[in-house]
């Protein structure tokens, strides 16, 4: 199974700063994906990536930026934080060939005060 | 329109007891994936299926593609198996995934 990281596992941020949420994989996947989970929401997809340099916007993109630098990182960006995107947020990577299987990582609980 | 739904929404249990849990699907699929989430953690991924029966452990699988449905089996339900359990459907076209509500297991001694 692909061993998905992600840090920090919490953070307190204030509303107007930025926040940079960080996800390694270490099992090659082309895929990667950003979920939030909320109480009534379920999980939403909020970016996805086919690999290192692409990004591509999810359900819920408003708010977030992306960035894959390499296979193996992806990071979440929230430039001007709200106490909206307070949430639980998973990375997750998946394999290609048809198979759209995925892992996540261990989450990271952000409140924005 | 919500594409998997799951039922049911809850489900309580003694232990010891069976759980089958039902997700169903609003386009035809060959890719689903069950999930165990506990509160606040990650999702565990239980099986992968994309048709005909899987097991793994006390866990059984079934997919039925024309029937667009999906079922998992818990057999000797045990405490620990508690939890939420996810299915996630996905399409070939992007290898994106879309997920059901869940259903909550409480698995009671």
């Amino acid at each position: 199974e692909a061993a998905v990281t992600q840090s920090p596992r919490n953070k307190v941020a204030v509303t107007g700063g930025k926040v940079t949420l960080s996800c390694n994989q270490t099992n090659n996947h082309n895929n990667m994906y950003w979920y939030r989970q909320d109480t009534g929401h379920g999980l939403r997809l909020i970016h996805y990536s086919y690999g290192a340099g692409s990004t591509e916007k999810g359900d819920i993109p408003d708010g977030y930026k992306a960035s894959r630098p390499s296979q193996e990182n992806f990071s979440l960006i929230l430039e001007l934080a709200t106490p909206s995107q307070t949430s639980v947020y998973f990375c997750a990577s998946g394999d290609v060939g048809g198979r759209a299987e995925q892992f996540f990582g261990p989450g990271t609980r952000l409140t924005v005060l | 329109e919500q594409q998997v739904q799951q039922s049911p929404a809850s489900l309580v249990l003694q232990e010891a007891e069976n759980a089958e849990l039902q997700c169903s699907f609003s386009i035809f699929t060959n890719q689903v994936q069950w999930f165990y989430q506990r509160p606040g953690g990650r999702l565990v991924s239980l099986l992968y299926n994309p048709s005909g029966t899987k097991q793994s452990g006390r866990l059984t699988s079934t997919t039925v593609i024309k029937e667009r449905r999906s079922s998992l089996h818990i057999s000797s339900s045990q405490i620990t198996d508690s939890g939420t359990y996810l299915c996630a459907m996905g399409r070939n076209s992007n290898n994106r995934i879309f997920f059901g509500d869940g259903t909550q297991l409480v698995v009671k001694p």
